[in-house]
């Protein structure tokens, strides 16, 4: 079954910087990929996804990178914000939604 | 702006006991799905629901689990006998289509605690 790593778990960015967070995946019949934010105690969030007839993706600040051959995808937040703090996992699936999840990432926006 | 509802928010129940977590998804919303999430552990798939049978379970998703439609707006999941382990957030989620297409956004529940004791 697919497997799904991410890096780093935990990430520390002062206000302005850039965040990235990078994600592999095992299966190569995965076709899709979420990335789902996540505030304390809420409920996970789309924020971007990726399909795997596209290279990259952007919205405002957000974008996100993919490297079929290699099994890698990548979340790239500029300009971070306070606000930006919050745990971010990627996913990767198939048809059916029935995603696998990164272990997350712990983004802290420091002011 | 429409969204998964869950309920109730927490739940706390004797090991042992059955629970039936219930959800409403998106009303034109045609897949539907369970998740869970150990605290401070990653999402866990658990099952998806499409045209009032299961297209997928995961490995988590035993005998002890099951779900069902009773209605045309209620996604319910019920635990038969819990166990300790089964302590954790359960997300509902529902989706207009499925992966590769558009509109395959998954949009996720509140989520209902639930703690075994």
């Amino acid at each position: 079954g697919e497997n799904v790593e991410q890096h780093p778990s935990t990430l520390s960015v002062q206000e302005g910087d850039s965040a990235v967070i990078k994600c592999t995946y095992s299966d190569s019949a995965s076709n899709y990929f979420p990335w789902y934010k996540q505030e304390l105690g809420k409920r996970p969030q789309l924020i971007i996804d990726i399909r795997s007839n596209v290279g990259e993706k952007k919205d405002q600040r957000i974008a996100v990178t993919l490297n079929k051959t290699a099994k890698h995808f990548s979340l790239h937040i500029t300009e971070t914000q306070p606000e930006d703090s919050a745990v971010y996992f990627c996913a990767a699936g198939d048809y059916g939604q029935n995603f696998v999840f990164g272990p997350g990432t712990r983004l802290s926006v420091l002011p | 702006e429409p969204e998964v509802t869950q309920t109730p928010s927490h739940q706390v129940t004797q090991m042992g006991q059955e629970v039936i977590l219930r959800c409403v998804p998106i009303s034109n919303h045609l897949y539907f799905y369970w998740y869970r999430q150990i605290l401070g552990q990653k999402v866990e798939f658990l099952v998806s629901f499409y045209n009032n049978e299961i297209s997928e379970k995961s490995e988590i998703f035993d005998d002890q689990f099951s779900v069902e439609r009773p209605d045309g707006s209620n996604f319910t999941l019920k635990i038969r006998s819990t166990k300790l382990e089964d302590s954790a957030m359960y997300f509902c989620a529902s989706s207009l289509s499925r992966t590769g297409g558009a509109n395959t956004e998954a949009f996720f529940g509140q989520g209902t605690r639930l703690t075994v004791v």
